[in-house]
């Protein structure tokens, strides 16, 4: 079984323009969950989908938005750039309703703001 | 809020010794406990997953404790090899409400094992 895939793998952006991250779950996984890592704070969530709905949120600006689509298939985009956006972004997927599962993790995006 | 502490930061060991590392969280309302491992600039690896009605959980060389009630969690490695070289993250699944379903991290512990 495929694991978790994100795409790009690696990202080069300016202050104030935007981004889209993708994340294809293993196969069969409804549930999506997406974190950032920087050396500073560690990892953070920042939302979770299930079965196309967001279940819950981090506690991060307007500006961090994502989606899931029918085929479990997720996104989160990252509008109006920040230096401080610049880390290593991770998807997660797991079986169930996600909340008792294994949750397994994609290699990550890791997006650097000039 | 759920804090999660992982003790020590940082470990370096020769080849062939018994590690324990360690994780507390500040919540006992969890629904499991996850450890994962990081290898530089990579993404996280699940090793273990102990539900929050289990005491431990094993796999080869690594086993994993629970103590819900006083908020611990330990992960002991056997006879380390050079490979074991990585970060060490503990997370813990929230148990209800806002955090139901989210991971909360520890910081990790970065171990070098060498020969």
């Amino acid at each position: 079984k495929a694991g978790v895939t994100q795409t790009p793998r690696y990202l080069i952006k300016t202050r104030g323009q935007q981004v889209t991250l993708s994340c294809s779950p293993i196969s069969g996984h409804r549930s999506v969950s997406w974190y950032q890592q920087t050396p500073g704070q560690g990892l953070q969530f920042l939302f979770e989908y299930f079965s196309e709905t967001q279940r819950n949120k981090g506690n991060f600006p307007g500006r961090f938005s994502g989606r899931q689509f029918s085929n479990s298939r997720s996104e989160m985009n990252v509008s109006t750039l920040e230096l401080g956006d610049s880390a290593l972004y991770l998807c997660a997927s797991s079986n169930l309703a996600g909340v008792t599962d294994t949750q397994y993790f994609g290699p990550g995006t890791r997006l650097t703001v000039l | 809020k759920q804090e999660v502490t992982q003790i020590p930061a940082a470990l370096s060991v020769p080849e062939g010794e018994n590690l324990v590392l360690n994780c507390s969280f500040t919540d006992s309302a969890i629904y499991n406990l996850q450890w994962f491992r990081q290898d530089p600039g990579k993404g996280l690896t699940s090793l273990l997953l102990i539900q929050s009605s289990q005491r431990e959980q094993t796999s080869g060389r690594l086993n994993a404790s629970l103590d819900k009630s006083s908020g611990r969690s330990t992960l002991y490695i056997a006879a380390s090899q050079p490979g074991d070289s990585a970060t060490y993250l503990c997370a813990v699944i929230g148990g209800g409400g806002s955090t139901l379903g989210r991971l909360y991290f520890g910081r990790g512990t970065q171990l070098t094992v060498w020969p």
